[in-house]
């Protein structure tokens, strides 16, 4: 059985409108992240929550929003979207927030803006 | 800066031979965590091996090995008898110990194993 699991899978959506990528993880992990992998850079950091709080924001732009509901859930609200925000999006999840904690990643979510 | 550098963009190999895809990372930090990661072709990516850069002893999980010189800011990532489904791209990652908690990813080596 997966142990994270991202959706959708693919997501297609039009230039402006806003979108949610669902993320919820079930090893029993304490620490959540959202990465980006676009086709010209590598796999980017942009989010790190622990107990539901959010510990570092590498993304420079308001319109990228997590939402913990619950401590195994990390969603990604994205607002008046951009071409450039077409890329893969990754949740990980920690056993806890500290460097020496190994990341494991969710199969990720292909999002592409029309 | 911290910053993690995968110099060979591809590798391809003959199956059943050893590989070693190179890494150099750059870190203020005295103590910092170092992974490999895979990134099969349906997307998936997948831990493989760490090395904590305290340790002096190179770490190992089954076919993979680290060849870590700490000295030289490098961790190798060493793959013995390489199968078919070894066929993947091979990150490199970096974590420091302290301050911003974030992983930093190298661009990737891309592995072919010919059958």
């Amino acid at each position: 059985d997966p142990k994270i699991i991202q959706k959708p899978k693919y997501l297609v959506a039009v230039t402006g409108s806003e979108k949610i990528l669902i993320c919820e993880q079930y090893l029993g992990h304490n620490a959540m992240y959202w990465y980006r992998q676009s086709a010209k850079k590598p796999l980017e950091f942009m989010f790190s929550y622990s107990y539901q709080k959010l510990m570092d924001n590498q993304t420079a732009s308001s319109r990228f929003q997590p939402q913990s509901s619950k401590k195994n859930h990390l969603d990604l609200q994205i607002t008046a979207l951009k071409p450039d925000d077409s890329a893969t999006y990754f949740c990980a999840s920690s056993q806890n927030w500290g460097g020496q904690d190994t990341q494991y990643f969710g199969p990720g979510t292909r999002l592409l803006v029309l | 800066a911290q910053k993690v550098t995968q110099t060979q963009t591809s590798i391809s190999v003959m199956e059943k031979t050893t590989v070693t895809m190179d890494c150099v990372y750059e870190t203020r930090d005295s103590s910092y965590f170092l992974f490999w990661y895979k990134q099969t072709a349906s997307g998936e990516i997948v831990f493989l091996i760490r090395q904590d850069s305290y340790k002096k002893e190179n770490a190992t999980e089954g076919h993979y090995s680290l060849n870590f010189q700490k000295p030289k800011s490098s961790i190798g990532l060493i793959i013995t008898a390489t199968q078919i489904e070894d066929s993947a791209v091979y990150f490199c990652a970096m974590r420091p110990y302290t301050g911003y908690q974030n992983f930093y990813f190298g661009k990737g080596t891309s592995l072919t194993v010919i059958p």
